[in-house]
């Protein structure tokens, strides 16, 4: 069967500090894979797809960047965490016409 | 630039009540449309997805429709129960981009006994 999984589940970082949140899909190869964020009072916004290895393309600029060094795994990540950095991230992974969600990691920024 | 909109922002109805939620998207060129629940603290669970050459899907007591050319889809939820309280999110996914969705802001639903 297919799976996703993201890790941590939760996590609270002091501003300034580095991120490293991981996503990875089991069970298929070559996803197109994709990172979302939900911040509060806001809708789902897509951050970063990606179609293979090493291939990321950024939706909006910010303070995150993404990267996709094996088939199955994709990586978002920040040198220096805002405020403005709080919120869900959620990993999606599309094997056909329907896109798929991981249980996501909410992250707060102190 | 694509926009997505759900109306009611809230939604409160006893069990048993039959329900419709809407949605609607500025531009009609869309390539298929998902409707998702999201419990809350969760990630997000597909529940139908309907291609933009389709006029509706049906999954049990849900069923959703699409009207594309007037930029709207309803998902119709019969005989309410308490499990199904929770925030229902449209997605509709572009033409010509990799499988980019673009999100309303969600209906929350409670459906008390």
């Amino acid at each position: 069967s297919q799976t996703i999984h993201q890790w941590p589940a939760t996590l609270v970082q002091p501003v300034g500090s580095p991120l490293s949140l991981e996503c990875t899909v089991e069970g298929t190869s070559n996803p197109n894979l994709y990172w979302y964020r939900q911040a509060a009072g806001r809708g789902l916004q897509l951050l970063f797809y990606s179609v293979g290895i090493g291939q990321i393309s950024s939706e909006v600029p910010q303070n995150l960047s993404a990267s996709r060094p094996q088939d199955r795994q994709f990586i978002l990540s920040s040198k220096k965490l805002l405020l403005s950095d709080s919120g869900f991230y959620l990993c999606a992974w599309r094997p056909g016409e329907t896109q798929y969600f991981g249980p996501g990691t909410r992250l707060l920024v102190l | 630039k694509q926009e997505v909109t759900q109306i009611p922002a809230a939604l409160s109805v006893p069990e048993g009540e039959n329900l419709v939620l809407n949605c609607s998207f500025t531009d009609s060129a869309i390539y298929n449309l998902q409707w998702f629940r999201q419990d809350p603290g969760k990630g997000l669970t597909s529940l139908l997805l309907i291609q933009s050459s389709q006029r509706e899907q049906t999954s049990g007591r849900l069923n959703a429709s699409l009207d594309k050319s007037s930029g709207r889809s309803t998902l119709y939820i019969a005989a309410s129960q308490p499990g199904d309280s929770a925030t229902y999110l449209c997605a509709v996914r572009g033409g010509t981009s990799y499988g980019k969705l673009t999100f309303g802001q969600g209906t929350i639903l409670t459906v008390h006994p």
